[in-house]
């Protein structure tokens, strides 16, 4: 069964330091997600991207974020100087036209 | 702006036995989906059911199943047989058919499964 990979499973850095969150979504999907949950809480949304660029956003993602599909694979999410706050589990999620997302595994950043 | 309740924090329930976890929903859209998702310790987001609103079938996967009231917009999870193996974090979530179908997730139920 095809499935969205993220890697890594666990990040852990540096307060102020910049991050780079990866997913490959499933190959012939076209809209893709990223979702926060901070520990103990729900899931959110922050951001959705479609033909390359962002159809949507939460007041979550503000200017230290950014999404990025670099190739024709990857979709990445860039935290450009992390706070404590940021630390949670990040998901990714894809979907075709029409479709329901298949949402990733994980990744577990931590700040410190 | 849509919103997902779930009211019961923590619940627990015997091996077994069955139990109903709650879920309430708030939107102005007449098409969409809804999810029971499990969340383990790992914190991965297993798909457990879905319902599409136009369906007025109750959806069923095995042990779990649905009771959607689209009226009421209610969409409860029933865990029969309830084994060991369930007890984790379950999230609902409404999923909108339009705009960016982006995923509206509940505050969770921890599910505890006693042996």
């Amino acid at each position: 069964e095809p499935e969205v990979t993220q890697t890594p499973s666990h990040q852990v850095t540096q307060m102020g330091q910049e991050v780079i969150l990866r997913c490959v979504p499933i190959s012939n999907h076209l809209y893709f997600y990223w979702y926060r949950q901070i520990l103990g809480q729900k899931v959110e949304f922050l951001v959705s991207f479609y033909n390359n660029e962002i159809s949507e956003k939460s007041e979550i993602f503000d200017d230290q974020f950014s999404v990025e599909r670099p190739d024709g694979s990857n979709f990445t999410l860039k935290i450009r100087s992390t706070k404590l706050e940021d630390s949670a589990m990040y998901f990714c999620a894809s979907r075709v036209s029409g479709g329901l997302a298949f949402f990733g595994q994980g990744t577990r950043l931590t700040v410190v | 702006a849509q919103t997902v309740t779930q009211s019961q924090p923590e619940m627990s329930v015997q091996e077994a036995e069955t139990v109903t976890l709650s879920c309430t929903y708030d939107t102005s859209e007449n098409n969409y989906y809804l999810f029971w998702y499990k969340q383990p310790p790992s914190r991965q987001m297993i798909l457990v059911i879905r319902q599409e609103a136009y369906k007025q079938q109750n959806a069923t996967e095995n042990r779990f199943s649905v009771n959607f009231q689209k009226a009421a917009k209610s969409f409860s999870l029933k865990i029969s047989d309830s084994q060991l193996g369930d007890t984790a974090m379950y999230f609902c979530a409404f999923m909108p058919t339009s705009g960016t179908y982006k995923y509206i997730f509940g505050t969770g139920t921890r599910l505890k499964v006693l042996a």
